[in-house]
C-alpha cells in the first residue's frame, strides 16, 4: 500500500522559515509528480505546487510563488517543501500528495498531513 | 487562473437520499475534473476523476458527470459513511484549484 508521511511542521515566527518533508514508500517513488495541498484550520483545501517526474518544471499557487520552494530526492524517496517569508495566513496542514498518472490527472495518495503555525 | 464554484456550500440529507453537488468552471476544461471527500480530520480521498470515471474501490452509489464548464457528483443512496465534505478540483491546468468545499450533513 502507498505511505507517505509527512513531517517537519511546528510553530514559526512571521517571516521565518521551515522545511518540511514526505517519505514517500511503496511505489516507484521517481516515476511520479508529487504534490503539496494545504488545509487552513477550519477551511478548504488550496493546491500549492507540484514538481514532475524525470526533471520537469515546478508549478506553484500565486499565493506562495517566489516563498516556498518544491524539491525531490529520489533517492531516499523524499519529497520536500521549503518555505521561507512565512505569513500568518501561511497557518494550515500541509498534505503531500502522489499525482495518479503522467498528464491531466489527480492526485490519488495523500499523507496525513503535518500542522505548520506561524504566529509571534 | 480557472475558478471553481461549488453549489450548494452545505446540504442537509436524509439516509437514503439522492444528492447531487454541483461545480461549475469559470472556462471550460473539458473533463478534466475530479471529485475529492473528506471526513474531519483526515485527508481527502480521490472518488472520481475524469469527470465520471470511478476510482478503485469507490462504490457504485457516488456518480459523476459533466464536461465543459458544468459537473455534477451524485450519491444514488446517502449511507451513513458518505457524511462528509466534497470538493471538486480542475486538472486541466494549473494552478490546480478547487472548489471551494460542499459539507453534506445528516437531517
Amino acid at each position: 500500500e502507498v505511505q507517505l508521511v509527512e513531517s517537519g511542521g511546528g510553530l514559526v515566527q512571521p517571516g521565518g522559515s521551515l522545511r518540511l518533508s514526505c517519505a514517500a514508500s511503496e511505489f516507484t517513488f521517481s516515476s511520479f509528480s508529487m504534490t503539496w495541498v494545504r488545509q487552513a484550520p477550519g477551511k478548504g483545501l488550496e493546491w500549492v505546487s507540484v514538481i514532475g517526474a524525470g526533471g520537469s518544471p515546478p508549478y506553484y499557487a500565486d499565493s506562495v510563488k517566489g516563498r516556498f520552494t518544491i524539491s525531490r530526492d529520489d533517492s531516499k524517496n523524499t519529497l520536500y517543501l521549503q518555505m521561507s517569508s512565512l505569513r500568518v495566513e501561511d497557518t494550515a496542514i500541509y498534505y503531500c500528495a502522489r499525482k495518479m498518472n503522467f498528464g491531466k490527472y489527480p492526485v490519488d495518495y495523500w499523507g496525513q498531513g503535518t500542522l505548520v503555525t506561524v504566529s509571534s | 487562473d480557472i475558478q471553481l464554484t461549488q453549489s450548494p456550500s452545505f446540504l442537509s440529507a436524509s439516509v437514503g437520499d439522492r444528492v447531487t453537488i454541483t461545480c461549475r468552471a469559470s472556462q471550460g476544461i473539458t473533463s478534466y475534473l475530479a471529485w475529492y471527500q473528506q471526513k474531519p480530520g483526515k485527508a481527502p480521498k480521490l472518488l472520481i476523476y475524469a469527470a465520471s470515471t470511478l476510482q478503485s474501490g469507490v462504490p457504485s452509489r457516488f456518480s459523476g458527470s459533466g464536461s465543459g464548464t458544468e459537473f455534477t457528483l451524485t450519491i444514488s443512496s446517502l449511507q451513513p459513511e458518505d457524511f462528509a465534505t466534497y470538493y471538486c478540483q480542475q486538472v486541466n491546468s494549473y494552478p490546480r484549484t478547487f472548489g471551494q468545499g460542499t459539507k453534506v450533513e445528516i437531517k
